[in-house]
């Protein structure tokens, strides 16, 4: 059963404009969202997070959004460059456990100059 | 900024075989390491759990006698695939996370092993 869920598996965009990704999880007991970013033949790396205490992040051109409501989140690259196309990782983790990450199946982002 | 190894990169072998990759923490000691495997156009799918100098807590569905987890050091962790079969070919990636805090320890990723059995 997938808890976290990327419902596009691509997504284009022009350089200069925003990137919108998304994700979706179901376990209300995840508090910690990470995004991370993942070139071919590259393991992932961890790009921005959000606690659930609250709901933006923002560490330069990258933003995270939390809606505990809708159990959605979102990443927003602005401006958007070419160097950014790869494929981005929506996790989870939950309060309990060994904080374990629950993945989603990765949106494959594609800037184009 | 932290730095994990994995090797190999690619192990291509017959039916039968036992493969082992291994997962090192270059800059930094780990306190539990990772093992993930992914499927194509699939998700990370987690494995199993180590933490140094214990045993492995394996994932609903995976069998710990087919995945052997060794977590010797506070730098390396070991995944062996027993007598690996078609269906073992995977990609398997590992993470390294350095403290209990997951806030102040994230995960930092190897850069995966292709398994492809024969």
């Amino acid at each position: 059963d997938q808890q976290v869920k990327q419902n596009s598996p691509s997504l284009s965009v022009q350089e200069g404009r925003i990137s919108i990704l998304n994700c979706d999880y179901t376990n209300s007991m995840f508090d910690y969202f990470l995004w991370y970013k993942k070139y071919p033949a590259e393991g992932p790396t961890f790009l921005i997070s959000i606690s659930s205490i609250k709901d933006k992040n923002e560490d330069g051109r990258f933003t995270v959004f939390l809606n505990k409501s809708a159990k959605h989140l979102s990443l927003h690259i602005v401006p958007s460059q070419p160097g950014d196309s790869a494929v981005y990782f929506c996790a989870a983790s939950g309060s309990t456990g060994a904080n374990n990450l629950f993945f989603g199946t990765g949106t494959r982002l594609t800037v184009i100059p | 900024g932290a730095v994990v190894s994995q090797h190999p990169s690619r192990v291509i072998c017959k039916s039968g075989t036992s493969v082992k990759i291994e997962c090192r923490s270059l800059d930094f000691q780990a306190t539990t390491m990772f093992w993930y495997r992914q499927f194509p156009k699939k998700s990370l799918m987690l494995m199993a759990t180590s933490n140094e100098g214990s045993k492995a807590t394996y994932e609903q569905g995976v069998e710990k006698d087919k995945f052997l987890i060794n977590h010797a050091s506070l730098t390396l962790s070991t995944l062996t695939v027993t007598s690996a079969h078609p269906e073992d070919s995977s990609f398997y990636i590992c993470s390294a996370r350095s403290t209990i805090n997951r806030e102040g320890g994230r995960q930092h990723f190897g850069d995966g092993t292709r398994l492809s059995i024969l």
